[in-house]
């Protein structure tokens, strides 16, 4: 089963809202990942949130982190058609080891009409 | 700083032939991934190598699927016989530098007929 899950599995919105992405797990970790792909395309990382973290902001995105009940949104403010794109979290699992092997949920297809 | 290489970009064969996909990861990474991404799901973890040992293989399909990565750099993932349940993306993935940041090549689309 997967690691994580993201909510909602669709989201669409307007040019210029907030898009709010939600990720749940179900075991102890070491960090959070979100990625992005669009279609046809590989994963690209955007941000990496360690589980003694609580927020993290990278330009126009801000992670949250609640490890008490494991879980992490991903908002992007001031969206763009551009940011149309699937959304995925990825847990790397607290396994008393330094390699990172992350599991990934089904992501969230995030549409932002102009 | 040029990425992880894949090829082939797409692949069409029937059920029961063979396939071979190859990734060329960032250099210097230590770490390479095969991920197999199925439509409309997330990728999901085959095989981990560090530098040219297995570090995970628990989710590789072993009487089909087999990985290698002889020298430590490029790797070569095969299947032998395809089914149709198959058909995915396979991207490879690797890391380096203690970040814990994947970097993803393109993908091989293959479609199994």
């Amino acid at each position: 089963s997967q690691q994580g899950e993201e909510d909602p599995q669709a989201l669409s919105i307007q040019e210029g809202e907030n898009a709010t992405m939600n990720c749940s797990y179900k075991t102890s970790i070491n960090n959070l990942q979100w990625y992005r792909q669009n279609s046809g395309r590989g994963l690209v990382h955007l941000i990496l949130i360690r589980s003694n973290e609580r927020e993290k902001h990278s330009g126009r995105l801000r992670v949250t982190l609640d490890t008490s009940k494991k879980s992490s949104s991903l908002l992007i403010t001031a969206s763009r058609a551009a940011d149309t794109a699937s959304y995925f979290c990825a847990t790397d699992l607290d396994r008393g080891s330094t390699l990172g092997r992350l599991y990934f949920g089904r992501g969230t297809q995030l549409t932002v009409w102009p | 700083e040029a990425g992880v290489a894949q090829s082939p970009r797409y692949k069409i064969i029937e059920k029961r032939q063979s396939v071979a996909f190859w990734c060329n990861p960032i250099s210097g990474h230590a770490t390479l991934y095969w991920y197999q991404q199925i439509l409309g799901q997330g990728p999901k973890l085959l095989i981990q190598f560090q530098n040219n040992g297995v570090v995970d293989d628990s989710q590789l399909p072993k009487d089909r699927f087999s990985a290698e990565r002889l020298k430590g750099v490029d790797s070569t993932l095969k299947i032998q016989p395809a089914k149709l349940e198959d058909s995915a993306v396979y991207l490879c993935a690797s890391s380096g530098g203690g970040t814990g940041e994947l970097f993803f090549g393109e993908g091989s689309r293959l479609t199994v007929l």
